[in-house]
């Protein structure tokens, strides 16, 4: 079973300047979580979606955008990029049914640099 | 707000010489505690799931146990590929009934041989 990929792995942006960032979950996994890490703060948690609708939403402005397709692949993007941006993101996929308690499995991680 | 704390921040370890790591935490409706492994430039790696009090789980050399405030990750006899950071993280439910999780920074642990 294929695991959660992530595209681009590796990506170097200018300040001002926009990204998008692709996720494909494994194959039949409805719910895709979305999270950036640096190494001051961990991981923090960006918003997750299930069947095309984001459920819930971390603590980061509104630059941070995201969306979830038919097929559950999803995409995150961010808007007008600061250096305080560069970080690992992060997506996680699970299964996730209404009364299961279900873990979560990580990409490889995009590796944004904004210079 | 949930608050996941994770103890020590680094652990050098000699090769057998096995150790604990703590998770402790503060949520109010539980649902399930996560241990990962995440190794330098790859995302984590999904370890256990715990989810009661006094519930335990074991592989290989680790083993993870669950308290109601606390979880531990004992490493027994590590060898150096166990050189890894470990994150601890806890599902509950959110204001709107569904899940979020919040992970701790992570033990940043070396195993020399």
């Amino acid at each position: 079973k294929a695991g959660v990929t992530q595209t681009p792995r590796y990506l170097i942006k200018t300040r001002g300047q926009q990204v998008t960032l692709s996720c494909s979950p494994i194959s039949g996994h409805r719910s895709v979580s979305w999270y950036q890490q640096t190494p001051g703060q961990g991981l923090q948690f960006l918003f997750e979606y299930f069947s095309e609708t984001q459920r819930n939403k971390g603590n980061f402005p509104g630059r941070f955008s995201g969306r979830q397709f038919s097929n559950s692949r999803s995409e995150m993007n961010v808007s007008t990029l600061e250096l305080g941006d560069s970080a690992l993101y992060l997506c996680a996929s699970s299964f996730f049914g209404e009364a299961s308690y279900n873990e979560q499995f990580f990409g490889p991680g995009t590796r944004l640099t904004v210079l | 707000e949930d608050q996941v704390t994770q103890s020590p921040e680094a652990l050098r370890l000699q090769e057998g010489e096995s150790s604990s790591l703590n998770c402790s935490y503060t949520v109010s409706g539980l649902r399930g505690l996560f241990w990962y492994r995440q190794d330098p430039g790859k995302g984590p790696e999904f370890l256990f799931t715990l989810y009661s009090a006094g519930e335990e789980k074991e592989k290989e050399r680790l083993k993870a146990t669950l308290t109601k405030k606390e979880s531990f990750l004992h490493i027994t006899a590590p060898k150096p590929e166990d050189s890894a950071t470990y994150l601890c993280a806890v599902q509950a439910r959110s204001s709107g009934g569904y899940q979020k999780v919040t992970f701790g920074t992570g033990t940043k642990l070396q195993v020399i041989p």
